[in-house]
């Protein structure tokens, strides 16, 4: 069974740092991109950072660039998320999610049950 | 940056046809996906490609994209389907949600 199981999130100071832990079972983790995506609570999806599969490639959202850092241990079947400068707007919770290609299609599937980070002095 | 338009809610009675509408620039031309996501839990992805069902999602969750608008439709709606529901799409190797739908059966 694909599992995907968040850790690290908590309460944090504004200007603080957290990192997030994603570990992977069930799927070669190895072969698949990954993503963050984060939900504030009472409102929608915002997608925030993806990796590719060997951790040679990332991307962010415009409103964590600079601050927040994707990345990988293919070793250990773990997602990172590196959070600094923690702002009261980046409270949410956090899931991390695996990206399926097939022929050039990519939909995310499964996602984690989530880890709630919360910046509030 | 590319935006994706959903109705914030849309109510339904049991046993009728519910669509759930995501509008976007030339969304057509790109892949949707949709999911649900019930109180407390994670989203779940019920459509990909447009129009196909992973594994164990009911035959009566369907979509379509055209134009500039993809739908979700569920036909035959239960009242164990009362969930909000996103939209998703990339766009220049980014991913983009939709604002979400909170579907009410009535």
């Amino acid at each position: 069974e694909v599992q995907l199981v968040e850790s690290g999130g908590g309460l944090v100071q504004p200007g603080g740092s957290l990192r997030l832990s994603c570990a992977a079972s069930g799927f070669t983790f190895s072969s698949y991109w990954m993503h963050w995506v984060r939900q504030a609570p009472g409102k929608g999806l915002v997608w925030v950072s993806r990796i590719n599969s060997d951790g040679s490639n990332t991307i962010y959202a415009d409103s964590v660039k600079g601050r927040f850092t994707i990345s990988r241990d293919n070793a250990k079947n773990t997602l990172y998320l590196q959070m600094n400068s923690l702002r009261a707007e980046d409270t949410a919770v956090y899931y991390c999610a695996r990206d399926i290609v097939v022929r050039g299609v990519r939909w995310i599937d499964p996602w984690g049950q989530g880890t709630l980070v919360t910046v509030s002095s | 940056s590319y935006e994706l338009t959903q109705p914030p809610s849309v109510s339904v009675s049991p046993g009728q046809t519910a669509s759930i509408t995501c509008s976007g620039d030339k969304l057509g031309d790109k892949y949707t996906c949709w999911y649900q996501q019930k109180p407390g839990q994670s989203p779940v992805l019920v459509i990909y490609q447009d129009t196909k069902r992973p594994s164990g999602i009911p035959e009566r969750f369907s979509g379509s994209n055209s134009g500039n608008t993809a739908t979700l439709t569920i036909s035959a709606t239960q009242a164990t389907d009362e969930a909000d529901f996103y939209c998703q799409a990339w766009d220049s190797s980014t991913v983009v949600f939709g604002g979400g739908t909170k579907l009410t059966v009535l």
